[in-house]
């Protein structure tokens, strides 16, 4: 079953803490995603990748950072944690191509800083 | 960036019920989605829509792409519990873009 795993489900950090979100992919997909996921806001996006070391920003990305190595692994870094980075996180990738809007979205991580 | 805005923001409906649901955006849209997010995982994509006017269904559920490409619509006949969940409209910000951007959602709970 192919599918998108993200590394933890629920991560507690202290406020200042440089945070590792990890994402893996085993559908050889092209892009990917960070979201986050907040009441009201609906999803709003990170960074993304289309290629191995190619990262753009988002609507969002002040105080995130991305990194893309492999082609499977998309990974989102907080560079100092803090309160209002509170939130899910979603991961998610597509095949890329143009049209290709079919997401699989991993379960999510629901961090907490505190 | 683009912000697409959902109604309602949530819903408590009756088990067979009929539910209804839009989305708008200040711009055109080429293609309009429908996600579903059960509790605790992430979204699902249910319908993707590509033509101004189409209707589309998947099972019980109903999509319409607006005629003015700024507005879509869900429709869910006859609710059961596993219906419960987030909605989220989507579509690309510029065509062509491999991007999405989200709506608000729209909360789904049903009492049996």
């Amino acid at each position: 079953d192919v599918k998108v795993t993200q590394s933890s489900r629920y991560l507690v950090k202290r406020t200042g803490e440089k945070v590792f979100l990890e994402c893996v992919q085993d559908m050889d997909h092209e892009n990917m995603f960070w979201y986050r996921q907040d009441p009201g806001l609906g999803l709003r996006l990170i960074y993304f990748s289309y290629d191995v070391k190619m990262k753009e920003k988002g609507d969002i990305p002040e105080g995130y950072s991305v990194s893309r190595e492999k082609k499977e692994r998309f990974s989102l870094i907080l560079e100092s944690a803090s309160t209002n980075q509170t939130s899910m996180y979603l991961c998610a990738s597509s095949l890329g191509g143009q049209g290709s809007y079919g997401y699989t979205f991993g379960s999510g991580t629901r961090l907490t800083v505190v | 960036g683009q912000q697409l805005n959902q109604s309602p923001q949530s819903m408590f409906i009756q088990e067979g019920e009929d539910v209804s649901m839009n989305c708008t955006s200040s711009s055109i849209f080429n293609t309009w989605l429908w996600y579903k997010q059960d509790p605790g995982e992430g979204p699902v994509l249910l319908i993707a829509l590509y033509k101004a006017g189409e209707l589309t269904s998947n099972g019980r559920l109903t999509a319409q792409f607006g005629i003015t490409r700024k507005d879509s619509f869900l429709n869910i006949s006859a609710s059961i519990p596993s219906d419960v969940g987030i909605y989220f409209c989507a579509g690309p910000p510029i065509q062509g873009a491999q991007k999405l951007v989200f709506g608000q959602g729209t909360r789904l709970t049903i009492n049996p």
